[in-house]
């Protein structure tokens, strides 16, 4: 079946511009995970929904960043007036509770 | 907090060999899951093998397996008969288990090269 899809694969943007990260759980996925991957290091939790609803936003870095699941399905991570620091892949995963199964992440790079 | 710490940030073995990753993690909880990924060039992280703590049995998933020491919060991964397709960068990560599910606390990382 089909896995985890995320959109745009490569995102650049200039310092300030707002951008938009969209991501296609597995269907029927209920639990939706974002994280934010620096280069080297380990993904970093973001945020999590379950089914529309957003459980956990503790990991957001700042109110620059939002996060929706408006139906449940496919989630949009926001991203406004971009900075420097922003530049890093931004990971999606669903969960079929116990195993989180990744999208392919979006690249993005802030000039 | 949980940590995950894994000291090997990069590793490499022969093909055919077995080469062992190592984890360690600090937790003050008694139920959780933890996760060997592997995040290949291409960037999509997979799923190698999962353990559940209140399992004594070490996971095994064909030529991947684990050592998991709770009393130590070990956690290594043995890759047996390493093929060149291996060649990753193998994040070990912890989950605290709750009703539902809860985020993943990763390692940084090791990178591991197998060579012909």
């Amino acid at each position: 079946g089909a896995g985890v899809s995320q959109s745009p694969r490569y995102k650049v943007a200039k310092r300030g511009q707002d951008v938009a990260l969209r991501c296609d759980p597995i269907s029927g996925h209920v639990s939706l995970f974002w994280y934010q991957q620096a280069l080297g290091q380990g993904p970093e939790f973001l945020t999590y929904f379950q089914n529309e609803a957003q459980l956990d936003k503790s990991g957001l870095p700042s109110d620059r960043f939002f996060a929706e699941r408006p139906e449940g399905s496919v989630s949009t991570l926001k991203i406004q007036r971009t900075q420097q620091e922003d530049s890093a892949v931004y990971l999606c995963a669903s969960s079929d509770r116990y195993t989180q199964y990744f999208g392919p992440g979006t690249r993005l790079t802030v000039l | 907090a949980q940590t995950v710490t894994q000291s090997q940030p990069e590793m490499s073995v022969q093909e055919a060999e077995t080469v062992t990753l190592s984890c360690t993690y600090d937790t003050s909880e008694n139920n959780y899951y933890l996760f060997w990924y592997k995040q290949p060039p291409s960037r999509q992280m997979i799923l190698v093998i999962r353990q559940e703590a209140y399992k004594q049995q070490n996971a095994t998933e064909n030529r991947f397996s684990v050592n998991f020491q709770k009393a130590a919060k070990s956690f290594s991964l043995k890759i047996s008969d390493s093929q060149l397709g291996d060649t990753a960068m193998y994040f070990c990560a912890f989950m605290k288990l709750v009703i539902g599910t809860d985020k993943l606390i990763f390692g940084t990382g090791t990178r591991l090269q197998v060579f012909p």
